[in-house]
């Protein structure tokens, strides 16, 4: 079963409007999640790291101020797509990995697909 | 440079047919991990294997398997047996270093086909 949770699935709305995507990991503690964006048939480009109690650590090239992140709790980080655009249209996706040791994997959400009309 | 190189955009294989999937990486890092994720048209991200720098023998889970050669910094996914439910985008991904919160960083992907 899925071990870690992403709300909404789909998001449709107008331009200008701040959209919330949350991302719980379900049965364990996730000091460290990932937020990530893809585009239609290209790859995964990382965009921050969800640090829980301090602020994220934000990849070249990424708006801090329009891509807010949150991490309040050992299971649940949010990203906030402010003021949102079409250009901001795209799937988003978080991970987080579960339990210590470099093979561990990192668990992904079922994805957030945005649409900015 | 790229991290991670999947040089096959799109792959067909028959049904029960094996099909083999390439990665080549680049770091300066002795510890590194490689893994493969399954993308189905849907847009979660399955894992299906992992492969440790440190890591002797090739890494096995059920249908698939990574042909691992260090030397030649590749880590080639393997699907034997191949099923209609495997079409779908094929991700190899790095992580640098043993931390767990180390981020990982995806290939191009790789687009399969699976025919009857």
């Amino acid at each position: 079963g899925a071990v870690v949770s992403q709300h909404p699935s789909r998001v449709i709305c107008k331009s200008g409007t701040s959209v919330k995507i949350e991302c719980r990991s379900l049965d364990f503690q996730a000091t460290t999640m990932f937020w990530y964006r893809q585009f239609p048939k290209q790859s995964l480009m990382l965009m921050a790291t969800s640090n829980e109690g301090s602020k994220a650590t934000y990849e070249q090239g990424v708006e801090k101020d329009k891509f807010l992140i949150n991490h309040a709790s050992l299971t649940l980080s949010t990203l906030t797509v402010t003021s949102a655009h079409p250009e901001d249209s795209s799937f988003y996706i978080c991970s987080a990995p579960r339990g210590q040791g470099p093979h561990q994997p990192q668990h992904f959400g079922d994805g957030t697909r945005l649409s900015i009309l | 440079a790229q991290k991670i190189t999947q040089t096959q955009p799109g792959m067909f294989v028959q049904e029960k047919e094996a099909v083999t999937l390439d990665c080549t990486y680049d770091t300066s890092d002795q510890s590194y991990g490689l893994f493969w994720y399954k993308q189905p048209s849907s847009g979660e991200m399955i894992f299906l294997i992992y492969q440790g720098s440190y890591d002797e023998q090739n890494a096995t889970e059920g249908r698939y398997s990574l042909n691992f050669q260090k030397a030649r910094k590749s880590a080639n996914l393997v699907i034997s047996a191949s099923q209609l439910g495997d079409s779908a985008m094929y991700f190899c991904a790095m992580r640098e270093g043993t931390g767990t919160a180390s981020k990982l960083t995806f290939g191009t992907g790789t687009r399969l086909q699976v025919t009857l």
